[in-house]
């Protein structure tokens, strides 16, 4: 069964103070990893998909990477607007169609 | 601005009572999806729409009943629901068809409809 792991369950950082979040995940096949952000009582956007080990993607200060395991989501010098539970989903090949597992997610709190 | 709109964004409800949650997208997408989330909980999947056809029942209680009249258009009808359905209600939407092929993970969610049941 697919399985998505997300650690910590919460994280409070200082302003400035870089961290990362993980998401380990077991598939059979990955199609896809998505993360997403999600602030208090709004629906998920969505932040990045990665497709490979080794893939990169950047976004302002977040950057996640992609191994055969798990995934990271790096923030370098947090800001306060970067508050917001980090969602990660995977998505296989077997499945039969658009379906996501999530992890539970990462409540990050940034503060100045 | 989400290019998903939901409505109404919050809803109070008795057990007894029939209401419906409507979701719009005019992106051209072709999939669309209900989730419930819980409080602290990541998003649970509850149906999904493909070409206007209902692709995937995540064995959801027949209480909740979807309604897809358009391309454009999803709903989702309620009648004698329980307190525990009290949720936040999500509907996203997505290009490309179901199955192999163009199926992308990237979804758009529209903000939620709070449901309160008393």
């Amino acid at each position: 069964e697919d399985q998505v792991t997300q650690s910590p369950e919460a994280l409070r950082l200082q302003e400035g103070e870089s961290s990362s979040l993980n998401c380990s995940y077991t598939v059979s096949g990955l199609r896809g990893l998505f993360w997403y952000r999600q602030d208090p009582g709004k629906g998920p956007e969505f932040l990045f998909t990665l497709y490979s080990a080794g893939e990169e993607k950047e976004k302002e200060r977040l950057k996640a990477t992609l191994t055969k395991k798990e995934s990271f989501l790096h923030i370098t010098a947090p800001k306060p607007e970067d508050s917001a539970t980090y969602l990660c989903a995977v998505q296989e090949w077997d499945n039969a169609g658009n379906m996501l597992t999530f992890g539970g997610g990462t409540r990050l709190m940034v503060k100045p | 601005d989400t290019e998903v709109t939901q409505t109404p964004k919050h809803l109070v409800m008795g057990m007894t009572n029939k209401k419906s949650l409507k979701c719009e997208q005019h992106m051209g997408h072709r999939a669309m999806y209900w989730y419930k989330q819980k409080a602290k909980k990541p998003p649970e999947l509850m149906f999904v729409y493909s070409y206007e056809k209902l692709s995937i029942n995540e064995s959801v209680p027949s209480r909740f009943s979807p309604e897809c009249p358009n391309s454009s258009l999803l709903n989702l009808h309620l009648h004698a629901l329980q307190p525990e359905d009290s949720a936040l209600y999500l509907c996203a939407s997505s290009q490309g068809e179901m199955g192999a092929g163009g199926a992308t993970g990237e979804l758009f969610f529209g903000e939620g409809s709070r449901l309160t049941v008393l």
